[in-house]
């Protein structure tokens, strides 16, 4: 089975650059995630999309967006890129509904550099 | 709001020996899950062990387990027999049962290094 997959695995932007990471689930899995894993601080919550639809957001500015398309692929956009949006990008994805109380799995990341 | 805390940046291990690691949370909630995550240097995080907040019994995954106080709101992993392949960055994550679906809260991590 694949895993959850991500690209690019990395990705250098200047500032005020557009970013779009691209995040393909788990066959069968119907809800991706999306993470920002700045260095030295933990993971923090960005997006939730599920059949196709945004359920829940993190305290993110709206220049940090996505969509999920029909296959459950999902996107990533980062508008007007600052320094500080350097950091890993983990999306992760899982079952829907009370499936996902078994947890989720994640993809590897994409590594984005705000030069 | 929910938190989590691992109030160890950093721990080691003899290679064969056991450690555990800490993670207290905060929240006013009753059910929740609670997840231990590895995340070696490949980046990809690996989920290593889960505790449902209705069960008692602590949860046991091999060498890994953990020991859960519900009351404390304490969550922390013991690793016996600690192997090579266990050095990584450890994440304790908890995630509400109602409304925030798939959300996962995640403390600041404990890296854990392994000694031969």
């Amino acid at each position: 089975e694949a895993g959850v997959t991500q690209s690019p695995t990395h990705l250098i932007k200047t500032s005020a650059q557009q970013a779009t990471l691209r995040c393909s689930p788990i066959s069968g899995h119907t809800s991706v995630y999306w993470y920002q894993q700045a260095l030295g601080l933990g993971l923090q919550f960005l997006l939730w999309y599920d059949e196709g639809e945004e359920r829940n957001r993190g305290n993110f500015p709206p220049r940090f967006s996505g969509r999920q398309f029909p296959n459950y692929s999902s996107e990533l956009n980062v508008n007007a890129l600052e320094l500080e949006d350097s950091a890993l990008y983990l999306c992760a994805s899982s079952y829907g509904g009370e499936l996902v109380n078994y947890g989720y799995t994640f993809g590897s990341g994409t590594r984005l550099t705000v030069v | 709001a929910q938190t989590v805390t691992q109030s160890q940046p950093e721990m080691s291990v003899q290679e064969a020996e056991t450690v555990t690691l800490s993670c207290t949370y905060d929240t006013s909630e009753s059910d929740y899950y609670l997840f231990w995550y590895k995340q070696p240097p490949s980046r990809q995080m690996i989920l290593v062990i889960r505790q449902e907040a209705y069960k008692q019994q602590n949860a046991t995954e091999n060498r890994f387990s953990v020991n859960f106080q519900k009351a404390a709101k304490s969550f922390s992993l013991k690793i016996s027999d600690s192997q090579l392949g266990d050095a990584a960055m450890y994440f304790c994550a908890y995630r509400s049962a109602h409304n925030q679906g798939g959300k996962l809260i995640f403390g600041q991590g404990t890296e854990l290094s392994v000694k031969p």
